[in-house]
């Protein structure tokens, strides 16, 4: 268990739908990060938020939009769905950079998410 | 050019083989080199996480980093049935005071035949 909770870890929507996911980071981790896993595909990098502020952004369509609350938690809502965005939607967490804990990134176990 | 390059694969080798993926990058200020393990719809899992160049072990698994060759290494000795899953390699530059920057590979996939 890498302590990155994410839910749902399932769902099924239309096309046109929006859904939202939600992603609690490992206790004390200031940042977290969203990928997208399509099948067979590497992992694609959406966007960070380190202490409520966004501080990167990769390939995140505009449809997709992503914040972190006050708690640190996050989530990213995904509107207007089409059939392509069927994937796997992964949330990571990092501690401070420079920490003694060290500079690496903890995944969740994603939320699987069909469009039909 | 990509930051990090990763053969995809597929691999597949016997029951107790000596495994070896590799990754190459270009960005000489990467400090953090980490490898992930990934089965199959599941989240990646950290394996492996190493500081700047050299050796680190755990167990059957071997990390090596050459920052001069910009190459890093993962060896998994005696191979079991139950390392078949993708590895990903993973690198960062930190950021002081700020969230880190990660970088990826595509991933190996990996099958250890009984």
């Amino acid at each position: 268990d890498s302590g990155v909770t994410q839910t749902p870890k399932h769902l099924i929507t239309a096309t046109g739908q929006r859904v939202t996911l939600r992603c609690s980071p490992r206790s004390g981790d200031l940042s977290v990060y969203w990928y997208q896993q399509s099948l067979d595909q590497g992992l694609q990098f959406l966007i960070q938020y380190y202490n409520g502020e966004e501080r990167a952004k990769g390939n995140i369509l505009e449809r997709f939009s992503a914040q972190q609350f006050p708690d640190l938690h996050s989530e990213l809502n995904l509107s207007s769905l089409e059939l392509g965005d069927s994937a796997l939607y992964f949330c990571a967490s990092s501690p401070l950079a420079g920490s003694l804990s060290g500079n690496t990134i903890y995944f969740g176990e994603g939320s699987w998410l069909t469009v039909v | 050019q990509k930051e990090v390059e990763q053969d995809p694969g597929p691999l597949s080798v016997p029951e107790g083989a000596i495994v070896s993926l590799n990754c190459t990058y270009s960005n000489s200020a990467f400090q953090y080199f980490m490898w992930y393990r990934q089965y199959s719809r599941k989240g990646p899992e950290l394996l492996m996480y190493t500081y700047s160049s050299g050796n680190k072990e755990d167990g059957r698994f071997t990390a090596q980093v050459d920052k001069s060759s910009k190459y890093i290494s993962l060896f998994i000795r005696d191979s079991q049935p139950s390392d078949s899953a993708t590895y990903l390699c993973a690198m960062s530059a930190p950021i002081r005071n700020t969230g880190n920057q990660f970088y990826f590979g595509t991933g190996t996939s990996l099958t250890v035949i009984p």
